[in-house]
C-alpha cells in the first residue's frame, strides 16, 4: 500500500504571501492519479488539482501543482483570505485511493 | 450542475448498522463515473471507503472490507453505504463523491454532497 506524507503539518502565512505545500509517495506513483483537495471548515473538500498538475474548472490560477515519481508540490502564489483551510493530496492505485494527513494553512 | 445528497440515521448503536443513501441529480449514475464515499472522523482526515461503478464493479478500502457494502439503485438515481459492526470509531462525517475521468485517465473527485455527521453511540 502507498503512504502519502503531507509537509509540513501546519504552515503560518500572510495573507499575499507564497505557499508551498508537500506531498511524498512511499514509492513511485503515477502523476496521472494525483490529486489536491482544499476543504474548509465544516465544508467538503473542494477539488483544486488532478493529474498532478492539471487545475480543476474554476480553480484560480494561483493554484499550481507540480511534480513526479515520489515528490509532488501545490503552490499558491499569492494567498488570498480565502485560500486558508486544509489541503489535502490523494492518489489512486493498487485498487485503492488514500488520503495524506493534510496541510492546514493557517493566517499568521 | 451535478449534485450529491448524503441522507440517513444520525445515530447508531453500537455493533448495529450503518446505512446511508445518495441522490445524485444532474448526472446519471449509470454514467460513465465512479460513485464514492469518503468519512471523517471529528478533527481528522480523510478515509476512503469504497467506490461503485453502474456495470457492478466494487472496490473498497482493505481496510473497511469485511464490514462495508456499497450498492446502486439505478430507479432511484442513488447510491448506498452499509457498514455493519459499528463502534464508536466509526463516528464520522460520510460523504459522497463523484469520482470522473477528466481526460487520460485523469479521475479525482469533482463534486461531493455536504456531508452528514452520523454518531456511533448507545
Amino acid at each position: 500500500e502507498i503512504v502519502l506524507t503531507q509537509s509540513p503539518g501546519t504552515l503560518s502565512l500572510s495573507p499575499g504571501e507564497r505557499a508551498t505545500l508537500s506531498c511524498r509517495a512511499s514509492q513511485s506513483v503515477s502523476s496521472s492519479h494525483l490529486v489536491w483537495y482544499q476543504q474548509k471548515p465544516g465544508q467538503a473538500p473542494r477539488l483544486l488539482i488532478y493529474g498532478a498538475s492539471k487545475r480543476a474548472t474554476g480553480i484560480p490560477d494561483r493554484f499550481s501543482g507540480s511534480g513526479s515519481g515520489t515528490d509532488f508540490t501545490l503552490t499558491i502564489s499569492r494567498l488570498e483570505p480565502e485560500d486558508f483551510a486544509v489541503f489535502y493530496c490523494q492518489h489512486y492505485g493498487n485498487s485503492l485511493w488514500t488520503f495524506g494527513p493534510g496541510t492546514k494553512v493557517e493566517i499568521k | 450542475q451535478v449534485q450529491l445528497q448524503e441522507s440517513g440515521p444520525r445515530l447508531v448503536k453500537p455493533s448495529g448498522t450503518l446505512s446511508l443513501t445518495c441522490d445524485v441529480s444532474g448526472d446519471s449514475i449509470s454514467s460513465k463515473n465512479w460513485w464514492n464515499w469518503v468519512r471523517q472522523s471529528p478533527g481528522k482526515g480523510l478515509e476512503w471507503i469504497g467506490e461503485i461503478f453502474h456495470e457492478g464493479n466494487i472496490i473498497y478500502n482493505p481496510s473497511l472490507k469485511t464490514r462495508v457494502t456499497i450498492s446502486l439503485d439505478k430507479s432511484k438515481n442513488q447510491f448506498s453505504l452499509t457498514l455493519t459492526s459499528v463502534t464508536a470509531a466509526d463516528t464520522a462525517m460520510y460523504f459522497c463523491a463523484r469520482d470522473h475521468d477528466h481526460g487520460d485517465s485523469n479521475w479525482a473527485f469533482d463534486f461531493w454532497g455536504q456531508g452528514t455527521m452520523v454518531t456511533v453511540s448507545s
